[in-house]
């Protein structure tokens, strides 16, 4: 697609249910990053994948996040067992990533986020 | 670790002054910097980058930015701010390993321009 597309764009949950975020990267970038922006944190990352196989997985802020990439192209993010502290807009980015250009710019192009609200 | 500064939580200046937006930022190797925007109901869109070489950076809408190594800053700057440009900007500093383009990120200066 021309851009990096994520669904929903809002989503309210009560504590305790489980959520699924969507990245749709642009067509061809074979690396996908998860980040959460919150009130006052900034954003933090959260996960990277390059292709299917996701080598940085050091954000992920407890067992009960988790994300898979399938086919290359769409990611999900899944929260198990919601809790409020949860409540964040979490944004996907994509980039195309030459392997082994150490001076590849890897620009990060960024969706519009998923606001996430847990009542 | 590496870390990025973002000293001014909050700005507002008059629209036609001059911008400056500090960052500062914590890294051992010669760092990746960049600027982005965020403007209401909008993705962060890359402003300019700084990888190597010149250590004044072009970027878009005007905006520019000089790497000062000996200060370890990367301000962001604007010789004449339009109404447009009110949003949050963030630096980044890339903490990259092999394809992985991580990104540190400050805490934000919030922009509001005056008419």
């Amino acid at each position: 697609g021309a851009g990096v597309s994520q669904s929903p764009s809002n989503k309210v949950t009560e504590k305790g249910k489980d959520v699924e975020l969507r990245c749709d990267p642009i067509s061809g970038h074979t690396a996908l990053y998860w980040y959460r922006q919150s009130l006052g944190q900034g954003l933090e990352f959260l996960i990277y994948f390059q292709g299917n196989s996701a080598p940085d997985k050091s954000g992920l802020p407890s067992d009960r996040f988790s994300a898979e990439r399938t086919g290359g192209s769409v990611s999900t993010l899944t929260i198990q067992r919601t809790q409020q502290e949860d409540s964040a807009v979490y944004l996907c980015a994509s980039s195309l990533a030459i392997a082994g250009a150490t001076l590849n710019t890897g620009e990060l192009f960024f969706g519009e986020g998923s606001r996430l609200t847990v009542l | 670790a590496q870390s990025v500064t973002q000293p001014d939580i909050h700005i507002t200046v008059s629209e036609g002054a001059s911008l400056e937006l500090r960052c500062n930022y914590s890294y051992g190797a010669t760092p990746y910097l960049f600027w982005y925007v965020q403007s209401p109901g909008q993705g962060l869109q890359l402003l300019l980058k700084y990888f190597s070489g010149d250590t004044l950076v072009q970027g878009i809408k005007g905006f520019e930015a000089e790497f000062k190594r000996s200060q370890s800053s990367f301000n962001l700057r604007k010789p004449s701010v339009h109404w447009s440009d009110a949003a949050e900007y963030f630096c980044a500093v890339g903490a990259w390993a092999g394809n992985n383009r991580k990104l540190i990120w400050g805490l934000g200066t919030s922009l509001a321009v005056n008419p």
